[in-house]
């Protein structure tokens, strides 16, 4: 199993641009998240998806998006990348009933 | 914000010494879980103490919890140059979808 996969792994991004990463989990999870951290900081939870077809906001959502359209993947998606988005990425999936949640290794993004 | 706050935010000990991290959160808990992170990679989960449980333990993990004073710690004994890593504290809230709130983290350097 391939566990948690996250494409790509690094971006650079102009201000102003879109981008949509991908994460993947092939353990049949019904609860997938994605988080940002930035140096010096925990994570913080940007959205999550409580199955397929579900999202909502978790603690930082303002200038992402999400969608669930199968149970396997999480997309996150920047409309207009700003600076502050800088950061490191990381989507994670949990199964019901299973409170520890499995990370995927991350990718690095960087808005000029 | 951060739910909770770990200190010390770094740790340098010596091989073969026991190291100590401490963990402080602000609201009620299901469960209280430990991750650590190695440079650059993703989190990878080491153990998940319940509200109900006072002490748990995984190898040379000990994991302590006092819901009256909203802490924890965790303690790695026999300390290993492979334990050089990041840890961070994790609360699952009541709020359901198993969502996880980060502290900041400890930084753990273990010296040959």
């Amino acid at each position: 199993n391939a566990g948690v996969t996250q494409t790509p792994k690094f971006r650079v991004l102009k201000t102003g641009q879109s981008m949509t990463l991908l994460c993947a989990q092939d353990m049949n999870h019904e609860y997938m998240y994605w988080y940002r951290q930035d140096p010096g900081m925990g994570l913080r939870l940007i959205h999550y998806s409580v199955g397929e077809g579900t999202t909502a906001k978790g603690e930082v959502p303002d200038g992402y998006n999400v969608s669930r359209l199968k149970k396997q993947n999480f997309l996150l998606g920047l409309e207009s990348a700003a600076p502050s988005q800088t950061s490191v990425y990381f989507c994670a999936s949990g199964g019901q009933g299973n409170n520890e949640q499995f990370f995927g290794p991350g990718t690095r993004l960087t808005v000029l | 914000s951060q739910q909770g706050e770990e200190d010390p935010q770094a740790l340098s000990i010596q091989e073969g010494e026991n190291a100590t991290m401490n963990c402080s959160y602000k609201t009620s808990i299901n469960n209280l879980q430990w991750y650590r992170q190695n440079s650059g990679r993703g989190l990878v989960h080491l153990i998940l103490i319940r509200s109900n449980e006072r002490e748990k333990h995984s190898g040379r993990l000990r994991v302590t919890l006092d819901t009256s004073k909203k802490s924890s710690s965790l303690l790695i004994t026999a300390s290993r140059a492979a334990d050089t890593a990041s840890y961070f504290c994790a609360t699952e809230d009541k709020q359901g979808a198993q969502k996880l709130v980060f502290g900041q983290g400890t930084r753990l350097t273990i010296n040959p």
